[in-house]
């Protein structure tokens, strides 16, 4: 079975400076999708990143980046010059090319320091 | 705004109820998905309809169901309520299905369930 671990439940950084969020996947598939979602306090689930598994180059989104490491299975997001708004749970997802399903993490809540 | 509604907001009734919640997905949208957020839990994904047929399952208690109608708007059924099921439940939509690219999937703000 798939599972996807975030290891760290809680983080927090000082405005402006850079944090990074770990995942960690277990899969026996070779194609597949990796995701940041980022739920604010409004809860609504808005997506900050995605990777395609067949892709080399790590994905970038404006001040977000992801450092992609397939064969040790780690999925981490980058976030650089963290503003008040980014103060949010942060999941990682998977999904299987092909399946449907979204398996989610348990999430890191991220606080931004003034 | 992601272009998929809810309804309602919030919902609070007694265990052994039935409750429906409603899903209107992104014009255009074919698949619509079902997910419930436990208190302070990831989420777990329920049920996926694909232009009105049910296409995966997930973790849905046989208590849950859920409906497509023609119009691709979705319900998810849920009877015997008990104080577990106090949760967040989302409904996402995505254009198609899994084999036609990344096919991103677009969430609701979600319905909050409370179960006394």
């Amino acid at each position: 079975a798939q599972t996807v671990t975030q290891s760290q439940p809680e983080m927090s950084v000082q405005e402006a400076e850079t944090v990074t969020l770990s995942c960690t996947y277990d899969t026996s598939e070779s194609d597949y999708y990796l995701f940041w979602y980022k739920q604010p306090p409004s809860r609504q689930m808005i997506l900050v990143i995605r990777q395609e598994a067949y892709k080399q180059q790590n994905a970038t989104e404006n001040r977000f980046s992801v450092n992609f490491q397939k064969a040790a299975k780690s999925f981490s997001l980058k976030i650089s010059d963290s503003q008040l708004g980014d103060a949010a749970m942060y999941f990682c997802a998977y999904r299987v090319v092909g399946n449907e399903k979204l398996t989610f993490g348990t999430g890191t809540r991220l606080t931004i320091i003034p | 705004d992601s272009g998929v509604t809810q309804t309602p907001k919030h919902l609070i009734t007694a265990t052994g109820q039935r409750v429906t919640l409603r899903c209107s997905p992104r014009s255009g949208d074919l698949s619509v998905y079902w997910y419930q957020q436990s208190l302070d839990q990831g989420l777990q994904f329920l049920i996926q309809y694909y232009n009105g047929e049910e296409r995966a399952k997930g973790n849905i208690l046989e208590r849950f169901s859920a409906q497509q109608f023609p119009d691709l708007h979705s319900e998810l059924n849920l009877s015997s309520l008990e104080l577990g099921d106090s949760a967040l439940y989302f409904c996402a939509s995505s254009a198609g299905i899994g084999t036609s690219g990344i096919n991103e999937q677009f969430f609701g703000p979600g319905t909050r369930l409370t179960v006394l």
